[in-house]
């Protein structure tokens, strides 16, 4: 069980916009910042987005990222096949230390 | 451009030590504004950071593995190493090592590939 909370799965059609949320509590999300990561299959994760909307060099803008309250969300529009990948929030707990989110499988249609 | 790479024995037997070992190129680990850390990911499953260390040797541990994690640093080598003991086959999983921009943070930015351990007799 994480700490925090993402849909194991998302789907969507090239093109589409998708959004992937994630759930914590005031402890972590509530209090820290948020980063996601891509991982694409067999390979090590990627930082997509720091400090809740901030893309590294090299991430198009198609990616974002928002936070509000305890939640927080990755909205990827213009959706392509590379894509295709598994999506994992993270976030600083005040008491865990660094958790991250179930992750969630995003399929391209 | 920095570049991690993990090291160790592929299969460790069942209440044993796990010893890995990450080395850091293109880059110092002495630089005084990263943390380095290890992250595993069980066959199948999500990540699960296990701790941090900066080159001073302070660490941070996930408090779930503290009791079985020694995360230790060499300057002189530019590696920091993982050891995990009285594993189980829980314990199974890709051991990734990677730089943590800050400590209270979660951005890890560079990643090595990842090694499998196995735990089984």
């Amino acid at each position: 069980q994480s700490v925090l909370t993402q849909p194991p799965s998302a789907s969507g059609t090239p093109g589409q916009r998708v959004t992937i949320s994630c759930s914590g509590s005031s402890s972590n999300i509530g209090s820290n910042t948020v980063n996601w990561y891509q991982q694409l299959p067999g390979t090590a994760p990627k930082l997509l987005i720091y400090s809740n909307n901030q893309r590294p060099s090299g991430v198009p803008d198609r990616f974002s990222g928002s936070k509000s309250g305890t939640s927080a969300s990755l909205a990827i529009s213009g959706l392509q096949s590379e894509d295709e990948a598994d999506y994992y929030c993270a976030a600083w707990d005040d008491s865990l230390g660094v958790v991250f989110g179930g992750g969630t499988k995003l399929t391209v249609l | 451009q920095l570049q991690l790479q993990e090291s160790g024995p592929g299969l460790v037997k069942p209440s044993e030590t796990l010893s890995l070992t990450c080395t850091v190129s293109g880059g110092s680990i002495s630089s005084s504004s990263y943390y380095w850390g290890w992250i595993r990911q069980p066959p199948g499953k999500g990540l699960e950071w296990i701790g941090s260390i900066y080159y001073s040797g302070s660490t941070y541990y996930n408090p779930s593995l503290k009791s079985r994690v020694t995360i230790s640093v060499d300057t002189s080598k530019n590696q920091f190493s993982l050891k995990l003991s009285s594993v189980t086959a829980a314990d199974t999983a890709v051991y990734y090592c990677a730089r943590h921009v800050r400590v209270a943070g979660t951005e890890f930015d560079y990643w090595g590939q990842g090694t499998l351990v196995t735990v089984s007799s």
